[in-house]
């Protein structure tokens, strides 16, 4: 049984460039999701999917970054024009709506340094 | 927006002491979940709690949900220096799918 995972693990880039990261979520899983981490503070929302539909937005999102989710299996989440204050921890997270309490389960991460 | 606060921030015990980490909030939650964190690494799941006065065990770890669903709180008995790590609440809205996360215990259990 394999969790959610993401690619890269690390991601170091200019100021300026754009970046794009990968979650593939826990087989079956129909729902799919991402958050920030900055360094001290807990998770924050970003967005999530179910299936291929983008169902809720952050404010936190700007009009920099943009997610996709396809074919409701993977997603990725880009940032363009990257600055400084976008290095982060983006984590990526899914659950199987419908049975019990919509358990997110993590995977470990996409560390984020903007140069 | 719902908040969580979490406290203490920071934990720095001896190894057997016991330890309890409040998570709260002025809202209502549908269900609440406690996660675990290394550095560098994703939130790893320890307990959901769904019902208002649900008490959970895993070993030595006691989750609480409270009558209300607004509050939970972790307790450590006998802590291990293995316990070391931040600790996560998170309270899923009553209208929505996300997690609204507290800012964290940092525990550090000293041998």
């Amino acid at each position: 049984d394999t969790g959610v995972s993401q690619d890269p693990r690390h991601k170091i880039t200019k100021r300026g460039q754009n970046v794009t990261f990968r979650c593939d979520p826990i087989s079956e899983h129909n729902r799919l999701y991402w958050y920030r981490q900055t360094l001290g503070q807990g998770p924050e929302f970003l967005t999530y999917f179910q299936n291929e539909a983008q169902l809720e937005k952050s404010r936190l999102l700007s009009d920099r970054f943009s997610a996709e989710r396809p074919k409701g299996s993977f997603s990725t989440l880009e940032i363009q024009r990257t600055e400084q204050g976008d290095s982060a921890m983006y984590l990526c997270a899914s659950s199987l709506v419908g049975l019990g309490a919509d358990t997110q389960y993590f995977g470990p991460g996409t560390r984020l340094t903007v140069l | 927006t719902q908040l969580l606060e979490q406290s203490p921030q920071f934990l720095s015990i001896q190894e057997g002491e016991n330890l309890t980490v409040y998570c709260n909030s002025s809202s209502v939650f549908s269900s609440l979940q406690w996660y675990r964190q290394e550095p560098g690494e994703g939130p790893v799941l320890l307990v959901t709690v769904v019902t208002g006065g649900e008490v959970k065990k895993l070993k030595r770890l006691t989750f609480q949900f409270g009558d209300a669903r607004k509050d939970s709180s972790l307790h450590i008995t006998a802590a291990q220096p293995g316990d070391t790590g931040l600790y996560l609440c998170a309270g899923k809205e009553t209208s929505g799918s996300r997690l609204t996360f507290g800012e964290g215990t940092q525990l550090t259990v000293n041998p």
